[in-house]
C-alpha cells in the first residue's frame, strides 16, 4: 500500500534550527513536495523534489534520499511565524498526490 | 491577481441533503482537484479534473460526484450528506503534471447534523 509517515509534533525554540523527517511507499514516485498550513489556513507550497539532493530556499532547505524513501525539510533561524503544520506529500506512478498526515511544529521563545 | 476562491467558506446541513460546494479560480489551470481533511488524516483526494469535461475519481470518492464544464469551475456535489462526511474541504488547482504545485483555496468547513 502507500504510505507516508511524519512525526505528529515537534518543539523547537527560536532561533534554532528543526528537521521534520518523512518517509514513504508509494507506488511509483514522480516527486515529493512539502507544505506549510497555518491553523485554519489553507497549505501553500513550500519545496518539489525529484531528484536526491538538497534543495535550498532561503530559510528552508529539503532533502531526498529516493533510494531511502527519505525526505526531510530544514528549517533554519527560526521565527515565532514558523509555527505551523508541516506536510509531506508525493506524487505516484499516475501523479496522484499522496499526502501525510502533517507535522505540527510548535516554536518556543 | 489570480485566485482560487471556495463557497461557501461555513455551511451546516441535515443528513440526507444535497449538498454542492462551489471552486472557482483564476489561474487559467487545466488541473483542479477536490481534497478533505481531517483530524489525525493527511488530505485525501476526492475527485480531480484535467480539463474540461475530464473528471477522475480519487482515494475516497463515494458519496461525491463533480463536474466540469469549463476551466475556471469544479463544483463537488454531495448527493446525500453523510455525517462521515462533516469535514474541511479544500480545492485546488495546478498548472501541470508533473510539476505539481498545487494553490489552494481557503477550505469550506461543512458540518452535516
Amino acid at each position: 500500500g502507500q504510505n507516508i509517515d511524519q512525526p505528529t509534533e515537534m518543539t523547537a525554540t527560536e532561533g534554532a534550527i528543526v528537521q521534520i523527517n518523512c518517509t514513504y511507499q508509494t507506488s511509483g514516485f514522480n516527486g515529493l513536495f512539502w507544505y506549510q498550513q497555518h491553523a485554519g489556513e489553507a497549505p501553500t507550497f513550500l519545496s518539489y523534489n525529484v531528484l536526491d539532493g538538497l534543495e535550498e530556499k532561503g530559510r528552508f532547505s529539503s532533502f531526498l534520499s529516493r533510494s531511502k524513501g527519505y525526505s526531510y525539510l530544514l528549517l533554519k533561524e527560526l521565527q515565532m511565524k514558523d509555527s505551523a503544520s508541516y506536510l509531506c506529500a508525493t506524487l505516484d506512478s499516475n501523479y496522484q498526490s499522496i499526502w501525510g498526515a502533517g507535522t505540527k511544529l510548535i516554536i518556543k521563545p | 491577481d489570480a485566485e482560487i476562491t471556495q463557497s461557501p467558506r461555513h455551511k451546516i446541513t441535515e443528513t440526507g441533503r444535497q449538498v454542492t460546494l462551489a471552486c472557482h479560480q483564476t489561474w487559467n489551470h487545466n488541473n483542479m482537484f477536490w481534497y478533505r481533511q481531517d483530524l489525525g488524516h493527511g488530505l485525501r483526494l476526492i475527485h480531480y479534473s484535467y480539463g474540461v469535461h475530464d473528471t477522475n475519481k480519487g482515494e475516497v470518492s463515494d458519496g461525491y460526484s463533480v463536474s466540469r464544464s469549463n476551466t475556471e469551475d469544479l463544483p463537488l456535489t454531495l448527493e446525500s450528506a453523510a455525517s462521515s462526511q462533516t469535514s474541511v474541504y479544500f480545492c485546488a488547482s495546478s498548472e501541470g503534471t508533473d510539476y505539481n504545485e498545487q494553490f489552494f483555496g481557503p477550505g469550506t468547513r461543512l458540518t452535516v447534523l
